[in-house]
């Protein structure tokens, strides 16, 4: 079974700085895009930044371009979001979601999503 | 980018009766290649994490019921529920990957019981 676990949201100030994790297991992960995807309070799905399977390939929504760092460790099936330079519209649910073996799959499983408040 | 617009925002519906909503792409998502459609529906439960029910625009992913069904191509597509139940009360979420990144989903179904 595919399990999906997200650690490391938090109350953070403008400005400030937050590591996600998501770990991963019950499938090959190294050979999975990976995915992370918010949600604001109370709005709706969107899609932050993907990683490819064996990490050479990243790709990032524009809203976190230049601020936000995905990366993964396949040697521990974890999947991190350095998150820089955090803004009051990052506030959301992070949920760390995965794709299929390139980038043209739907995500099939979800994690429960971490909370992260940008606030002062 | 791909455009992603659903439609209705909201929709209440009477237990046992057919629930529609519709998703139009801004582009085709059909590739011409393998004639398929890069359309998928999500379903989110109150305070749950999305949940995929239908890929490639039609296909229902294991375990979900027969009830849920996906349909269209090209740029306008439809998910149907025939026979609403209780535990059917969620937001539905139509996403495009097939110009992705950067994947687009629509604004999101709230579905409710009448």
């Amino acid at each position: 079974e595919v399990q999906l676990s997200e650690s490391g949201g938090d109350l953070v100030q403008p400005g400030g700085s937050l590591r996600l994790s998501c770990e991963a297991s019950g499938f090959l992960f190294s050979s999975f895009a990976m995915n992370w995807v918010r949600q604001p309070p109370g709005r709706g799905l969107e899609w932050v930044s993907v990683m490819s399977g064996g990490g050479a390939g990243r790709s990032y929504a524009d809203s976190v371009e230049g601020r936000f760092t995905i990366s993964r460790d396949n040697a521990n099936n974890m999947l991190y979001l350095q998150m820089n330079s955090l803004r009051v519209e990052d506030t959301a649910i992070y949920y760390c979601a995965k794709g299929g073996y390139n980038y043209r799959f739907p995500f099939d499983s979800w994690g429960q999503g971490t909370l992260v408040t940008v606030s002062s | 980018d791909i455009v992603m617009t659903q439609s209705p925002d909201s929709l209440a519906v009477s237990l046992g009766e057919r629930a529609t909503i519709s998703c139009k792409s801004s582009q085709s998502v059909l590739h011409s290649s393998n004639n398929k459609n890069y359309l998928a529906w999500y379903q989110q439960k109150p305070r749950q994490p999305p949940k995929l029910l239908i890929s490639w625009a039609s296909a229902r992913e294991s375990g979900v019921p027969d009830r849920f069904s996906g349909s269209g191509s090209g740029t306008d597509f439809t998910l149907t529920i025939s026979r609403l139940q209780a535990e059917d009360v969620a937001a539905y979420y139509c996403q495009q990957y097939l110009s992705g990144p950067p994947y687009t989903f629509g604004q999101g179904t709230k579905l409710e019981i009448k």
